[in-house]
């Protein structure tokens, strides 16, 4: 079976902090994506990998960087976490052909 | 630009009656398709997909499908609600090539009566 693990269900970080959201896929997928999901404004992109070390920005990449160093391992960074920045995050990845994205379970980050 | 509309928030029905959500989208080609489901606190569930071909396309779950190309819509029905299927459901497209980059709608809750 597909499977996309996020590390942490649910985290609670302090203003400043820098946060690391850890993703890991078993799938042997090229690409990774990196999704924030808030009430009413639905999933949007905030970087993408589509491979090892490779890296594009999304929609809203700002205040966020992301690491791809193993083909399996995404990794969402919050260089210094903010209130703004509590939300739930979704990683999901896809390989190269035209088929659909696989989600994991998210991780929701609440920043004080 | 590219983008998903789904023009309702939250939608009830009773259980037993029959469901629509509505989806549009703006893309200058036919894209590929999807609609997810996401129970609460849960990741999102492929419920289904077109890519081409028959234009009703079925899914998981007793879901179903329809894409019209000339009013570039995609609505996702089920004859007949089920308790459980009370969720938020995202519709969803890419462009196809290498990235299948997902642009996702803003959802639609569902809540289903007794």
């Amino acid at each position: 079976d597909v499977k996309v693990t996020q590390s942490s269900r649910y985290l609670v970080k302090r203003t400043g902090e820098k946060v690391f959201l850890e993703c890991v896929q078993d799938m042997d997928h090229e690409n990774m994506f990196w999704y924030r999901q808030d009430p009413g404004l639905g999933l949007r992109l905030i970087y993408f990998s589509y491979d090892v070390k490779m890296k594009e920005k999304g929609d809203i990449p700002e205040g966020y960087s992301v690491s791809r160093e193993k083909k399996e391992r995404f990794s969402l960074i919050l260089e210094s976490a903010s209130t703004n920045q509590t939300s739930m995050y979704l990683c999901a990845s896809s390989p190269y052909t035209n088929t659909e994205a696989f989600f994991g379970q998210g991780t929701r980050l609440t920043v004080v | 630009a590219q983008s998903v509309t789904q023009p309702d928030i939250h939608i009830t029905v009773s259980e037993g009656a029959s469901l629509e959500l509505r989806c549009n989208y703006s893309y200058g080609a036919t894209p590929y398709l999807f609609w997810y489901v996401q129970s609460p606190g849960q990741g999102l569930q492929l419920l289904l997909k077109y890519f081409s071909g028959d234009t009703l396309v079925q899914g998981i779950k007793g879901f179903e499908a329809e894409f019209k190309r000339s009013q570039s819509s995609f609505n996702l029905r089920k004859p007949s609600v089920h308790w459980s299927d009370a969720a938020e459901y995202f519709c969803a497209f890419h462009y196809g090539g290498a990235t299948n980059k997902l642009i996702f709608g803003t959802g639609t809750l569902l809540a289903v009566q007794p």
